[in-house]
């Protein structure tokens, strides 16, 4: 079966700090893809970033940046020098093969205080 | 470029009755994906279509029935509704299938069903 794992419920943080959001996933598939979701208050589900399970380079895009490790099988998120705008719920999701469905994690909801 | 939209933005019913919630999908997309999201979880998948048939179904009751149409836009109806029906019902479409391009599914901003 395959699973998200999204442990950190709630993150609280106050701005400029980092912060690092964890993303652990189960699939016993060797193709798979992986995403992360923003989910504003507004409900909408914000693409950030796609990772396949081939490349395993990390990406850095601003202040985002992910860390891809098939080893441990976890793909995080660390946001620098947070700000009150990146206050949202994030998802970590999982699609097996092209086409197919999104298994999402349960989801951190963060709050960046000023 | 026009985004996923979703219609209506909210909606109120009663048990039993039904609903019909639509998705008209970007432009240039040809598969339609429709989630459940109750409050304080993720996104559940209902199911999906591509060119108009069912491509892959969650763990849902057949009361929850979807179409496709020519134009790629979608409709997701539910029978009898009960009271965990209520949460945000996401669309989401991508371009799948014999693309080239790796799906990611770009989220319209939903519909909040609530069931009395």
């Amino acid at each position: 079966a395959q699973k998200v794992t999204q442990a950190q419920t709630e993150i609280s943080v106050v701005e400029k700090e980092d912060v690092t959001l964890d993303c652990v996933y189960e699939t016993r598939d060797t193709t798979y893809y992986l995403f992360w979701y923003k989910q504003p208050p507004s409900g909408e589900l914000v693409f950030l970033i796609r990772r396949n399970s081939f490349d395993e380079q990390n990406e850095i895009s601003g202040r985002y940046s992910w860390n891809f490790q098939k080893s441990t099988s976890s793909f995080n998120f660390t946001i620098t020098a947070s700000q009150v705008v990146d206050s949202a719920v994030y998802f970590c999701a999982l699609i097996l093969n092209q086409g197919g469905k999104l298994i999402f994690g349960q989801g951190t909801e963060l709050s960046v205080k000023p | 470029e026009t985004g996923v939209t979703q219609s209506p933005t909210h909606l109120i019913k009663t048990r039993g009755q039904q609903v019909t919630l639509r998705c008209s999908s970007q432009s240039g997309h040809n598969t339609v994906s429709w989630y459940q999201q109750a409050l304080g979880q993720g996104p559940q998948f209902i199911f999906q279509y591509y060119r108009e048939e069912e491509n892959g179904r969650g763990n849902f009751p057949p009361r929850f029935s979807g179409l496709q149409f020519p134009n790629y836009s979608s409709e997701l109806n539910v029978n009898a509704l009960e009271l965990d029906d209520s949460a945000l019902y996401l669309c989401a479409s991508s371009l799948a299938i014999g693309s080239g391009k790796v799906n990611e599914q770009f989220f319209g901003p939903g519909t909040r069903l609530t069931v009395l």
